[in-house]
């Protein structure tokens, strides 16, 4: 399998729950991100990381939690999440971490009820 | 503040039609990138321009960076159903930082 898989593509959460979304790529890529889209808003970052070590944190709330273990794997993992964390979460990656050539996954459609 | 500000937000058009969306800031980006992303899918990225004035050419679709490297437009010549999705520009400034439009939703209808 090639490029960036996201899994699940969709999941449903209460607030209490606590879950992870799971990115693997297979480009051989050294920088990975974890970004949120909501409609009509510009995408947002949220995490980097450069060679599995964390290189930006946007003032994310800490109810999000990443984790890289290794170049080829990205989780986010979540917990006491609120109505308006509900979005599309997109994983990406890039040969290096100079924000250019980012492939992206099919991303996450969470919706937190 | 960096901002991105695409327009239209929204066009809808007929198979064969021309169009052309913007991407505009007051910022100037030392590179420019369009992607388009498909329903259900994530943004794949069609091109990046690095040079004022730059032109690139994708089949029917040809982008355009500013001279002043502070805008950028995309023009399709006959739309078709398949160009049909979200077209999100990021400009990189220069810290490395990408900065995204909130994108332009088309929808070409046979």
């Amino acid at each position: 399998e090639t490029g960036v898989t996201q899994t699940p593509r969709h999941l449903v959460m209460g607030m209490t729950n606590k879950k992870s979304l799971k990115c693997e790529q297979h480009l051989g890529h050294n920088a990975m991100y974890w970004y949120k889209q909501s409609a009509k808003k510009p995408l947002e970052l949220m995490f980097v990381y450069n060679f599995k070590e964390q290189t930006e944190n946007n003032s994310v709330p800490s109810r999000f939690s990443p984790e890289c273990p290794n170049s080829s794997h990205l989780f986010l993992h979540l917990h006491t999440l609120q109505p308006e964390d509900s979005a599309l979460y997109l994983c990406a990656s890039s040969p290096y971490q100079i924000n250019e050539k980012l492939f992206f996954g099919s991303g996450t459609q969470l919706s937190v009820l | 503040t960096q901002l991105l500000e695409q327009s239209p937000q929204f066009l809808s058009i007929q198979e064969g039609e021309n169009l052309t969306v913007y991407c505009n800031s007051s910022s100037v980006f030392s590179s420019l990138q369009w992607y388009r992303q498909e329903p259900g899918e994530g943004p794949v990225l069609l091109v990046t321009v690095v040079t004022g004035g730059e032109v690139k050419k994708l089949k029917r679709l040809t982008f355009q960076f500013g001279d002043a490297r502070k805008d950028s437009s995309l023009h399709i010549t006959a739309a078709q159903p398949g160009d049909t999705g979200l077209y999100l520009c990021a400009g990189g400034d220069s810290n490395y930082q990408l900065i995204w439009g909130a994108g332009t939703k088309l929808i070409i209808k046979p």
